[in-house]
């Protein structure tokens, strides 16, 4: 009953590090996003999947990447970290075409880049 | 496009209140509506959804809400408010054939004993 899990739960960075944040969903959904979560503005989408092997951007996607070679997984990448880019990032998902399926949140990842 | 409207960032009610929680959308399409619920530390939780048919859905924990198309409103409430009710709510909108989800930057509901 794992549904969204995102590693790692927390990260500290310096500067110009890089890292990927991994989410895995086990529920077969089709579309995986990417959002970022920052105090009053709400969650901002960053990137997005609508299936293997496809990404597209989202309204916030400067600074990261994302891959998703697995239906299963969706990594979110940061090349060269940056001050502007501490947050808690959260992954979700969602099944099928219709709109009217809600998207699963995993528990997020909050990450500090000093 | 799209957007959502959440009025007033912080709501306090006293134990055993009304809750209500407002939001206002734009869509272009006939819009799909979603309240979310997060506690502290923790994801978004689906409370409830409108989709088509009846315009007042229930959800979990005895909230609900009303689509009002022609106030373009997805208010939230609870008749009685409880102390584990405290954390932050998201309205958001879908539009149409559109999977990306517009969210309000959210309301924080304090409930004091």
């Amino acid at each position: 009953n794992a549904g969204v899990t995102q590693t790692p739960k927390f990260r500290v960075l310096k500067t110009g590090q890089s890292m990927t944040l991994l989410c895995a969903q086990d529920m077969n959904h089709e579309y995986m996003y990417w959002y970022r979560q920052d105090p009053g503005m709400g969650l901002r989408l960053i990137h997005y999947s609508v299936g293997e092997g496809t990404t597209a951007k989202g309204e916030v996607p400067d600074g990261y990447n994302v891959s998703r070679l697995k239906k299963q997984n969706f990594l979110l990448g940061l090349e060269s970290a940056a001050p502007s880019q501490t947050s808690v990032y959260f992954c979700a998902s969602s099944s099928g075409t219709a709109s009217n399926q809600p998207q699963h949140f995993g528990d997020g990842t909050r990450l500090s880049i000093l | 496009a799209q957007s959502v409207t959440q009025l007033g960032s912080h709501v306090s009610v006293s134990e055993g209140a009304l809750v209500l929680l407002r939001c206002n959308y734009s869509s272009s399409v006939p819009p799909y509506l979603f309240w979310y619920v997060q506690y502290p530390n923790q994801g978004l939780q689906l409370l409830l959804k409108y989709t088509t048919g009846a315009t007042l859905v229930k959800g979990i924990n005895g909230f609900e809400a009303e689509f009002k198309k022609s106030e373009t409103s997805f208010h939230l409430t609870k008749p009685s408010a409880h102390m584990s009710d405290a954390a932050e709510y998201f309205c958001a909108v879908r539009g149409g054939s559109n999977y990306k989800l517009t969210f309000g930057k959210g309301t924080l509901l304090t409930v004091n004993p």
